[in-house]
């Protein structure tokens, strides 16, 4: 069955720095999308990518879709203590069916 | 905006007890998916419904089966629990590919 791998699997930062978390998919994916979940909370919708070298912006952050559409990235310039969370990707498959698989998720820890 | 609703919203069982889990999506979102997610863990997919009828199924195991109504609104029933079945449960539901989650429930077994 299709896999979602996420990397880190935790990243702890200082307030200011960069933070990148990457997502690679066992097969071609429909689309991907990225949900945050805050300590306590539920997943977040944040966005999706449908296209072959998809990049969207959202404030500080890069979403990134490849070209093979099995791989993602998301870039956070300037962390900030509230960008604290979980984030997660998505992958959509090509079956037909708009189930999700989750990759592992990546803790993020911004230190003030 | 209207977001998913669950309820309850905590749940203690004991063991070989039964639970009923309910999910009333976002309005005119025709499609819901049940997630269990374990400590540290990431949702793992169990079912979902789409108009009603059943259109996936995931990691869902024998001992617990949902349905989806006639409002949309759906139950997750689950029976014979055991210890390991304590988690979070989310709902989240759709009208294209975007899914919304609700706030979940969290279920302790006993």
């Amino acid at each position: 069955g299709q896999q979602v791998m996420q990397i880190p699997q935790y990243q702890h930062v200082q307030e200011g720095e960069d933070f990148t978390t990457y997502c690679n998919s066992s097969t071609t994916l429909s689309n991907i999308q990225w949900y945050k979940q805050r300590p306590g909370g539920h997943p977040v919708f944040l966005i999706q990518l449908v296209k072959s070298g998809e990049v969207k912006k959202q404030k500080r952050l890069t979403f990134q879709f490849g070209e093979a559409k099995k791989n993602s990235s998301l870039h956070i310039t300037a962390t900030q203590t509230t960008d604290v969370g979980t984030y997660f990707c998505a992958g959509g498959s090509n079956s037909g069916y708009s189930t999700l698989t989750f990759g592992k998720g990546t803790m993020l820890l911004v230190s003030p | 905006a209207a977001g998913v609703i669950q309820s309850p919203r905590h749940l203690i069982k004991e063991k070989r007890e039964t639970a009923t889990l309910k999910c009333y999506p976002i309005p005119r979102h025709d499609t819901v998916y049940w997630y269990q997610q374990g400590p540290g863990q990431d949702p793992q997919f169990l079912i979902s419904f789409y108009e009603k009828m059943q259109s996936d199924k995931g990691s869902i195991p024998d001992r617990f089966s949902a349905q989806q109504f006639s409002d949309y609104h759906s139950e997750l029933n689950m029976s014979s629990l055991e210890l390991g079945d304590s988690a979070l449960y989310f709902c989240a539901s759709s009208l294209s590919d975007t899914q919304y989650f609700g706030p979940g429930t969290r279920l302790t077994v006993l």
